[in-house]
């Protein structure tokens, strides 16, 4: 089973600031397959960012991920109000799927 | 659009069973697997169970393997989530989700439903 460590766990930044969200895998993950959640409370998870870098339909290009093997990023350029939630990494490269525990992200 | 409805979740005590439902609309369901994901109140999200599109590739989490049982009706349009033998560590909201491309398993999850709430208690 792949874990996946997810840091910081909370990030407390103001609207129009730079987030920077890591996912940290404890093997490779085999071709990039990793995506990227945001969900906010008392709504289901939706998919920002697939095959750790291709944006998802209707995802504003604010939104941003990077990386491969073991070390992933979701960087958000400038905030804005409605992103303000909880941010989780999928693996999906080998059953079973695993998610990394979140990264909050809220306003300072 | 894409629509996933779930149904089923129910109060229970330890040790009884439930079945979850899955009633998609929207898309060619039999084109695509379904997974389901929970999520204790609070906390973050466990993938439990997936099926492919065709049934053919079927796996569990080991937290629900040889407890739980998924299935799916391609002339319904919706997918099962057999649950038995449940304890308190499975209450949680169950979600199910659309895989995000076509035929593979191995796929992203691109559409969720709205979760069904299962309780465990005496």
């Amino acid at each position: 089973e792949i874990v996946l460590r997810q840091s910081p766990g909370t990030l407390s930044l103001s609207p129009g600031e730079r987030a920077t969200l890591s996912c940290r895998a404890s093997q490779g993950v085999s071709s990039n397959k990793l995506a990227w959640y945001q969900q906010k409370p008392g709504q289901a998870p939706r998919v920002l960012i697939y095959d750790a870098s291709s944006r998802a339909t209707g995802i504003p290009d604010r939104f941003s991920g990077s990386g491969s093997g073991t070390d992933f990023t979701l960087t958000i350029s400038r905030l804005e109000p409605e992103d303000f939630a909880v941010y989780y990494c999928q693996q999906y490269a080998i059953s079973p799927f695993t998610f990394g525990p979140g990264t909050k992200v809220h306003i300072k | 659009e894409v629509q996933l409805v779930e149904s089923g979740g129910d109060l229970v005590q330890p040790g009884r069973s439930l079945r979850l439902s899955c009633a998609a609309s929207g898309f060619t369901f039999n084109e695509y697997g379904i997974h389901w994901v929970r999520q204790v109140p609070g906390k973050g999200l466990e993938w439990i169970s997936g099926i492919s599109w065709n049934g053919g590739y079927i796996d569990y989490a080991d937290s629900v393997k040889g407890r739980v049982t998924i299935s799916r009706d391609n002339a319904k349009n919706s997918v099962y989530l057999q649950m038995n033998s449940l304890t308190v560590e499975d209450t949680a909201l169950y979600f199910c989700a659309k895989s995000g491309g076509l035929g593979s398993f191995f796929n992203w999850l691109d559409s969720w439903g709205q979760g069904t709430l299962v309780t465990v208690s005496s």
